[in-house]
């Protein structure tokens, strides 16, 4: 059965940083590209991060670059998210998804983690 | 940034009816750059719908997908009372790709 189980959620001071990480399992974790997908409170679905099927690609949007990093080991079909000098609104869902495409960048996803939680409070 | 409007924001429906969910973009998409997710409580999205019209691996056909250019719709035939949930779509014609705001469905 494929499945992506996403942890490292927590409650964290403003400026700490938090890893997050994401175990696939039951399908060929080095062919897909991978994401990051956020919800906060009260607001839609927003992308985070993307990472390609051999890592060499990555891309964020506006309001985590430079602040967050997405990492993968196919090694260990792991996929992280290094997120340093956290805001208050960073607070909310975080879900790691997979490309619903082997190799591809199609950019819509097909399998996603449950999800965990991340408190930016003081 | 391509923003993506969804109406209604609430469908309350009886089993057996049809529903219909819209999703308008700001911008030309094209005509296959729109994906449709359900997602019930405390549960991760799946994915129903992708290239607008496609439906996704295990989907029943009572969910179907449609629309162009800004326009697009979800319909959801014979409702039945596991359909409650909430419902995004998603465009990914253009970066950033961007999420609807999303649609509660009520049966």
């Amino acid at each position: 059965q494929e499945q992506l189980v996403d942890s490292g959620g927590s409650v964290v001071q403003p400026g700490r940083s938090l890893r997050l990480s994401c175990v696939a399992s039951g399908f060929t974790f080095s062919r897909f590209p991978m994401y990051w997908v956020r919800q906060a409170p009260g607001k839609r679905l927003e992308y985070v991060a993307i990472i390609s099927h051999d890592g060499a690609t990555k891309y964020y949007p506006d309001s985590v670059k430079g602040r967050f990093t997405i990492s993968r080991d196919d090694s260990r079909n792991t996929l992280s998210l290094q997120m340093d000098s956290l805001r208050s609104e960073d607070t909310g869902v975080y879900y790691c998804a997979r490309d619903a495409v082997p190799y591809g960048g199609n950019w819509y996803f097909d399998l996603w983690g449950r999800g965990t939680v991340v408190t930016v409070s003081s | 940034e391509i923003l993506l409007t969804q109406s209604p924001g609430t469908l309350s429906l009886s089993p057996g009816e049809r529903g219909t969910v819209s999703c308008r973009a700001s911008d030309e998409l094209g005509p296959t750059f729109i994906a449709w997710y359900q997602q019930k409580a405390g549960q991760a999205p799946r994915l129903l719908i992708y290239g607008a019209s496609s439906r996704a691996a295990g989907i029943p056909d009572r969910f179907s997908g449609s629309g162009s250019g800004t326009d697009f719709t979800l319909t959801i035939d014979r409702l039945e009372p596991e359909d409650s949930a909430m419902y995004y779509c998603q465009q990914y014609g253009r970066a950033p790709l961007t999420f609807g705001g999303g649609t509660k469905v009520e049966i």
